[in-house]
């Protein structure tokens, strides 16, 4: 069964700092999503990241994909309040077929002014 | 071009009464999805059709939860009878297969409340 993992689970950062939120994976895949939530909003796609070594950026935010580790990371650049949200990957397993999007348990991302 | 649609967006019931959410998804997408997130949690999978064909539902209850999906457009999701533990956020995304960068787009959510 795929397994996805972040970490942190919570991260308080001030604003103009940067840090990275790690997404580990358990099986093969290629195709990786990270998505926002604000709270009780709903899940606003990020980054589509479709094969090793994609990197995608958005304003203050970098995805990367590190499909031999199983690794993507979310890189925030001097960081601002705006950004604060819970953050999810999910992943698509490397079965023919299996189109079952599996997330990650999120991070809990505050930005104290 | 409108997203994806569910209703209700709030739903609260008394335990064993049964509640029913309803999900029109994007336009031509062939894929809809219906995830259970509760709080602070990450959304987790009930069931996955293509077209009108339920492809997984391995993870839906199927003891208190049924699913539908009418001529592979619209779909509804009921609970009957409501237990507690299912007070949760009840999401609906949809995606077109076939196309490899495809992505899946999500409504709002019900939010269901079993008092």
């Amino acid at each position: 069964e795929l397994k996805v993992e972040q970490n942190p689970l919570f991260l308080s950062m001030q604003e103009g700092k940067n840090y990275t939120i790690y997404c580990n994976y358990s099986t093969t895949s290629d195709r990786l999503y990270w998505y926002r939530q604000d709270p009780g909003k709903s899940l606003e796609s990020l980054f589509v990241l479709l094969s090793n070594g994609a990197v995608k950026q958005e304003g203050r935010l970098m995805a990367s994909l590190d499909t031999k580790a199983r690794l993507s990371t979310l890189h925030i650049t001097a960081a601002v309040h705006d950004l604060s949200a819970t953050y999810f990957c999910a992943v698509v397993p490397r079965n023919f077929g299996n189109e079952k999007l599996t997330f990650g348990t999120g991070t809990r991302l505050t930005i104290i002014p | 071009e409108a997203g994806v649609v569910q209703s209700p967006r709030y739903k609260i019931i008394e335990k064993k009464q049964p509640v029913a959410f309803w999900c029109n998804p994007i336009s031509g997408h062939n894929t809809l999805y219906w995830y259970r997130q509760n709080l602070g949690q990450g959304p987790e999978l009930l069931i996955r059709y293509e077209n009108e064909e339920a492809v997984d539902d391995s993870q839906l209850p199927k003891d208190r939860f049924s699913a539908e999906r009418l001529k592979g457009v619209d779909s509804t999701l009921k609970i009957q009878p409501a237990e507690l533990g299912d007070s949760a956020v009840y999401l609906c995304a949809s995606s077109l297969i076939g196309v490899w960068d495809t992505e899946a787009f999500f409504g709002q959510g019900t939010r269901l409340t079993v008092v």
